[in-house]
């Protein structure tokens, strides 16, 4: 079953924070997250593993609640690159067969 | 090193033609995955395939959705025969067993008429 993004779609200043969410109504080994722009292939972005995990680089981390079943990705000061669609894919075992949510398309402004 | 490759970029055909999507997986990786993207139902995994085996093709559609690995290097989706309904746009992506990033092909843009 696939898991549920939120929200679908956000439109920011840049600067401006975001928070999307992915929640799962299957017990999650690891959550992935994903971010596409128009016409290209998915870019991985990280990937979280452990319950109560939190990974970041530069200005995109993430966070997993693992009782929760749910990750939650956290863009701060957002730049005009961050735009796209993003996704999460969950796994509930160790051989990472993802299923991905429906997405989340971001829009930054200037 | 050279990414994901996959051909042909774009495909339009008319329904009933038989159709070959093709991948060759970055040298070094052994697990494979065939992806179809549309806005109705988002990215689904179709099947893929770890040492050029087939683990899980549960998500093939149907009959009509064939996957071949004959070798590490190369694999092929064929659609036989195609469908309207068919038109989405395919992803390739491959991985080393074990490891957590899949890397995309840039994806085929298939147009069934």
């Amino acid at each position: 079953q696939q898991p549920v993004q939120s929200p679908q779609a956000v439109i920011l200043r840049e600067g401006e924070d975001a928070v999307i969410n992915c929640s799962s109504s299957k017990a999650l080994y690891s959550v992935h997250w994903y971010r596409q722009k128009h016409g290209e292939a998915p870019i991985f972005l990280m990937i979280l593993l452990k319950g109560g995990e939190q990974k970041g680089h530069d200005k995109i981390s993430a966070s997993f609640n693992e009782k929760k079943q749910q990750s939650s990705l956290y863009l701060t000061a957002s730049q005009l690159s961050y735009s796209g669609t993003y996704f999460c894919g969950s796994s509930n075992n160790a051989g990472n067969m993802l299923t991905f949510g429906g997405g989340t398309r971001l829009m930054v402004k200037p | 090193d050279a990414g994901v490759i996959q051909s042909p970029r774009h495909e339009v055909t008319e329904m009933g033609q038989e159709v070959t999507l093709r991948c060759k997986p970055i040298s070094g990786h052994n697990s494979l995955f065939w992806y179809r993207q549309t806005m109705m139902r988002g990215l689904e995994l179709l099947i893929y395939f770890n040492n050029n085996v087939p683990i899980d093709d549960s998500g093939m559609p149907e009959d009509r959705f064939s996957a071949k690995m004959p070798n590490a290097s190369f694999s092929t989706l064929k659609i036989q025969p195609s469908e309207p309904r068919d038109s989405a746009v395919y992803f390739c992506a491959s991985r080393i067993a074990g490891a957590d990033t899949q890397y995309f092909g840039p994806g085929t843009r298939l147009t069934v008429l």
